[in-house]
């Protein structure tokens, strides 16, 4: 079975634009997590996505929204980048309601410069 | 506010020894546990469980103890190989928010031949 992909692998924007991140889950999986990770800040949580509805939020600004479709594949996207958007973006995906394994992507590289 | 921490940032062992790593919790709320191993470029794989039901999960070389009262999680590594050196991160989920994992720093291991 294939495991968690992510698009692109690796991204450079400039402040003030926007960006998209792809995520295609396990097949079979339903629930899709997005997490930021930073060397100061560690893992934060973005959001989560069940049956194409949005189950959790973390505390980021509205800049920062997502989608799951009908196929459970994801995006986020990020809107008028600042330079502090520069992280490793993972994405995770489980079987469904009150599954606790996450199974991650390699993650997308975003360098904001 | 951390909720999950992993107070030691590098631990280094001899392979065949025993390798254990530590994470300590302060919510109450979470009632999973879960550790990832990350090597890099790449996303974290899940490792190993325990439900706060219990208070030891095995499966092979890979042992997680539980201690709820001191809001302590141990990971056991016995014995250790030069591939378990790896970054490895504890997680903590509650039920009502399973697809929400709080991550701790991590704490790199490496395993000397």
């Amino acid at each position: 079975k294939a495991g968690v992909t992510q698009t692109p692998r690796y991204l450079i924007k400039t402040r003030g634009q926007q960006v998209t991140l792809s995520c295609s889950p396990i097949s079979g999986h339903r629930s899709v997590s997005w997490y930021q990770q930073t060397p100061g800040q560690g893992f934060q949580f973005l959001f989560e996505y069940f049956s194409e509805t949005q189950r959790n939020k973390g505390n980021f600004p509205g800049r920062f929204s997502g989608r799951q479709f009908s196929n459970s594949r994801s995006e986020m996207n990020v809107s008028t980048l600042e330079l502090g958007d520069s992280a490793l973006y993972l994405c995770a995906s489980s079987f469904g309601r009150g599954d606790y394994e996450q199974y991650f992507g390699p993650g997308t590289r975003l360098t904001v410069t | 506010d951390q909720q999950v921490k992993q107070n030691s940032p590098s631990l280094s062992v001899q392979e065949g020894r025993i390798s254990i790593l530590n994470c300590d919790y302060t919510n109450s709320m979470f009632d999973y546990f879960l550790w990832y191993k990350k090597y890099p470029a790449e996303g974290p794989t899940f490792l190993i469980s325990i439900s706060s039901i219990k208070d030891k999960n095995e499966d092979g070389r890979f042992t997680v103890f539980l201690n709820k009262s001191a809001k302590h999680l141990s990971l056991h590594i016995v014995p250790s190989q030069p591939g378990d050196s790896a970054v490895y991160f504890c997680a903590a989920s509650a039920y009502v928010n399973a697809g929400k994992s709080t991550f701790g720093d991590g704490t790199t291991l490496t395993v000397k031949p």
